[in-house]
């Protein structure tokens, strides 16, 4: 079945970076786009950014602009999210989640990794 | 950006309650409109996509309506596994916005 499934999680300290994975299984890594979505504790959902598995394209929440970046490897079917510059706010619970087809749902969520920063 | 405000931000209701959640945009986003749970230390689910289609596997008792700004939620019973925050998210243009989500209690 399709699986999305995501690193550990991590503790870093204000202004170091992360990087976060996402390994996709049960469909082809370049069909549907994929992204980020943050949750700081008790509060909602903000999305960060989407990339095309096919082509490379990005599109970055302008919040983000300048210290995430999206990458794949089609190798190993792989996402993930750089996040530089990191501050006490960043901690959070990061989504992965797979766009599906004309109407950029987000039908398939991996199981969220806890980055905290302190 | 397009805004979505979710109301009311909170519920309380009981089982076999229907239950309505309203979502409106600050733009026109046709029918790119997606409504999703979210229980306690879980990813977010998909209910809703294109603002009325039910996905996969979803109860029918969940139920979406709307077009261009005004958009609805409706559980037509509620029970026991209903109880959780839901999140409506628009799909039309980048950046692709949430609202602040419903919980119901």
């Amino acid at each position: 079945q399709v699986q999305l499934v995501q690193s550990g999680p991590e503790v870093k300290k204000p202004g170091a970076s992360v990087r976060v994975s996402c390994e996709i299984s049960g469909y082809t890594f370049s069909n549907y786009g994929l992204n980020w979505v943050r949750q700081a504790p008790g509060q909602g959902l903000e999305w960060m950014g989407w990339i095309s598995p096919y082509n490379g394209d990005t599109e970055y929440a302008q919040s983000f602009q300048g210290r995430v970046t999206l990458t794949t490897d089609t190798s190993t079917s792989t996402l993930y999210l750089d996040l530089r510059r990191l501050k006490p706010d960043d901690t959070a619970v990061y989504f992965c989640a797979r766009s599906r087809g004309r109407d950029h749902s987000f039908d398939i969520w991996g199981q969220g990794t806890l980055v905290t920063v302190s | 950006d397009i805004q979505m405000t979710q109301s009311p931000s909170s519920l309380s209701a009981s089982v076999g309650d229907r239950v309505t959640i309203t979502c409106r945009a600050s733009h026109r986003i046709v029918n790119y409109l997606n409504w999703y749970q979210q229980k306690p230390g879980k990813a977010p689910e998909l209910l809703i996509y294109s603002a009325s289609r039910l996905q996969s596997g979803v109860p029918s008792r969940f139920s979406g309506s709307g077009l261009g700004t005004d958009f609805t939620l409706t559980i037509s019973s509620l029970q026991p596994e209903d109880f959780a925050t839901y999140y409506c998210h628009q799909s039309y243009s980048s950046p692709r916005t949430f609202g602040q989500g419903t919980k119901v209690e």
